[in-house]
């Protein structure tokens, strides 16, 4: 069972556009909740993460959109470049455990 | 600060046999965690652990077992190799403020 659902499972975006990846969850109980990048061969890396206390959060050209009645969460990513092609994975954190989505590959085509 | 190091990086086995994985973390790091990373599923928490106790364990068969040593360094063992085991396995590390270190895994095929 799934505890964090992502979509969508691929994307390809033009240069310049806006990337959108979205995740929704059903336990109450998470308290935290990051997106990771993930470039090939390579860990993932953490981009950018909020708590439901906060609708929003923005760290440069990164946004996370924060809904709690709607258990969802989503990814912006700005002015989408080249260079940010890889899989990002949104995570849930609730009792010193990481929940990840299944993770979006995300391509931008110059 | 040298990150998180995992080794060895890629393995094959065959069905049947086990492995160990090995992970250092980084350096006043106390949390290791481990995930299994395959196409479709994301990464799947196996364990973490803390101060070589086994803090959380993820939905996997008892074939699948680790543990930390006083240093922080941890290991995983998978015994009685299964094809559905191949998959790059992660380690992460933790200061234990929420945010994971990754290192860049071990990609274990089973033949």
């Amino acid at each position: 069972q799934q505890q964090v659902k992502q979509s969508p499972q691929s994307l390809i975006v033009q240069k310049g556009g806006i990337s959108i990846i979205n995740c929704a969850y059903e336990n109450t109980a998470f308290d935290y909740f990051p997106w990771y990048q993930q470039f090939p061969g390579k860990g993932p890396a953490l981009l950018i993460a909020i708590r439901p206390d906060v609708s929003e959060k923005k760290e440069g050209r990164f946004t996370i959109s924060f809904n709690k009645s709607a258990k969802q969460f989503s990814l912006h990513i700005m002015d989408s470049q080249p260079g940010d092609s890889a899989t990002y994975f949104c995570a849930a954190h609730t009792g010193n455990q990481f929940y990840f989505g299944t993770g979006t590959s995300l391509t931008v085509i110059p | 600060k040298a990150g998180v190091t995992q080794t060895p990086r890629y393995l094959i086995k065959t069905r049947g046999q086990q492995v160990t994985l090995s992970c250092s973390p980084i350096s006043g790091h106390r949390s290791v965690s481990w995930y299994q990373q395959t196409p479709g599923q994301g990464l799947q928490f196996l364990f973490e652990y803390f101060s070589e106790t086994q803090r959380n364990k993820g939905n996997f068969p008892g074939r699948f077992s680790g543990r930390q040593f006083s240093n922080s360094r941890s290991e995983m063992n998978v015994s009685t190799l299964e094809l559905g085991d191949s998959a790059l396995y992660l380690c992460a590390s933790s200061p234990g403020h929420l945010e994971l270190f990754f290192g860049e895994g071990s990609r274990l095929t089973v033949l």
